[in-house]
């Protein structure tokens, strides 16, 4: 079965810096990888994902991630963060069973 | 265009007491799922169901009951609760694809178990 880690807990990002959370799978063969952000309060909202093909995915809000089969990581990043980007963000998997998802990171924007 | 909604949105119960947590979606999604979130855990599945009369265990199944006569309700019992039941559930839903597919989420029920 697959698994996911997202190592930090909280981030805390000054705005209009650039931005990544990290994400670790683990699964045999290739994954399928999301990121999903939940801003408080509210359901969970797909940022990106990726299932094949280019391994640099674009998404909503000017995110992106890069899937990296090496380092089995798929790492979300934003190159300039707004006040409205904090929420808390989670990796997901998808190997042979139902989505696996991370614990989440939340991420803080300050002035 | 009400996608998928979850109701009640809030729910205080007492030990004991059967809860049942409805999940409806318009999308006419083969797949939907009951997850609970809880701080420190993220999201864990509870179950799921890849289409009518067909469900499956999640990671932490014990406890619930889940049922679906309609490809597009879901809903989510718990028979007697427990204090350890209090969390945020969500319900989502996913195309015909398969489990590959995107998941959507619903606005969640907070459920507090007295």
């Amino acid at each position: 079965a697959q698994s996911v880690t997202q190592p930090d807990i909280h981030i805390t990002v000054s705005e209009g810096a650039s931005l990544e959370l990290r994400c670790n799978y683990s699964y045999g063969a290739t994954p399928y990888l999301f990121w999903y952000v939940q801003s408080p309060g509210q359901g969970l909202q797909l940022l990106l994902k990726y299932f094949s093909g280019d391994t640099l995915v674009q998404g909503i809000k000017g995110f992106e991630a890069e899937f990296k089969r090496s380092q089995s990581s798929f790492n979300l990043r934003k190159p300039s963060v707004h006040w409205s980007d904090a929420a808390e963000n989670f990796c997901a998997v998808k190997g042979n069973t139902p989505l696996v998802f991370g614990k989440g990171t939340r991420l803080s924007v300050i002035a | 265009d009400a996608g998928i909604t979850q109701s009640p949105r809030y729910k205080i119960t007492e030990t004991g007491r059967q809860v049942t947590l409805m999940c409806h979606q318009t999308w006419s999604h083969s797949y939907m799922f009951w997850y609970r979130q809880d701080l420190g855990h993220g999201l864990r599945l509870i179950y799921y169901s890849a289409a009518a009369d067909i469900t499956d265990k999640g990671e932490v199944p014990d406890g619930y009951v889940v049922s679906r006569s309609k490809t597009e309700n879901f809903p989510l019992t718990l028979e007697s609760a427990t204090r350890s039941q209090t969390s945020v559930y969500f319900c989502a839903s996913g195309s015909s694809v398969g489990l590959q597919e995107t998941q959507y989420f619903g606005p969640g029920t907070r459920l507090l178990v007295l």
